[in-house]
């Protein structure tokens, strides 16, 4: 069973920028989601989806978003980039939600310069 | 919510010598603690997770203790090996309910051959 997917593997924006992530699940898997990951922060959740529904979300900003389509892959969205924002961002899926075990992509690797 | 505090932030420890890493938790509704393995570069992994309703789970050198009431869990490696070296992360999770997982900040483990 391929494991999960995310593109691109790194980017590069400037400030002011908007950016979208793809992330698809592992066959099978319903549920998606997304964490930002920083040396200083660690991993932070940043929301999940279930069945093309937002279940929870971090603190984050509204700059923040994400949305699921219908087989159940997944993207999110940064808009207005910020120096801040430079991080990995690792999508995690697992068959239901919350206490399923969950699968880490690979991660995006995002640099805002 | 639910907030993770995990120590230490780095840890030496002897090759075939003992690593413990600890995490404690608010939330005393969560009910699931899954633990995580990320080697430099590479996704984080789950290693072992443990449920409230079990006080101990052992899987060949990784154990994993929970104590509900102290509101901690442990992870335990024993007979250490190079190939050990990475960050570890705990979680906890609400479960059932509509909650996230949260992470800790993870602790950077160094096997010293």
């Amino acid at each position: 069973k391929a494991g999960v997917t995310q593109t691109p593997r790194y980017l590069i924006k400037t400030r002011g920028q908007q950016v979208t992530l793809s992330c698809s699940p592992i066959s099978g898997h319903r549920s998606v989601s997304w964490y930002q990951q920083t040396p200083g922060q660690g991993l932070q959740f940043l929301f999940e989806y279930f069945s093309e529904t937002q279940r929870n979300k971090g603190n984050f900003p509204g700059r923040f978003s994400g949305r699921q389509f219908s087989n159940s892959r997944s993207e999110m969205n940064v808009s207005t980039l910020e120096l801040g924002d430079s991080a990995l961002y690792l999508c995690a899926s697992s068959p239901h939600p919350s206490t399923d075990t969950q699968y880490f992509g690979p991660g995006t690797r995002l640099t805002v310069l | 919510g639910e907030n993770v505090e995990q120590h230490p932030s780095t840890l030496s420890v002897q090759e075939g010598d003992s690593a413990v890493i600890k995490c404690t938790y608010s939330d005393s509704a969560s009910n699931y603690f899954p633990w995580y393995k990320q080697e430099l570069g590479k996704r984080p992994q789950l290693i072992i997770d443990i449920r409230s309703n079990v006080g101990e789970k052992k899987d060949q050198r990784i154990a994993v203790t929970l104590n509900k009431t102290a509101k901690h869990f442990s992870l335990h490696i024993t007979e250490t090996q190079p190939e050990d070296s990475a960050v570890y992360f705990c979680a906890a999770s609400e479960g059932d309910r509509d909650d996230k997982i949260i992470f800790g900040k993870g602790t950077r483990l160094h096997i010293l051959p």
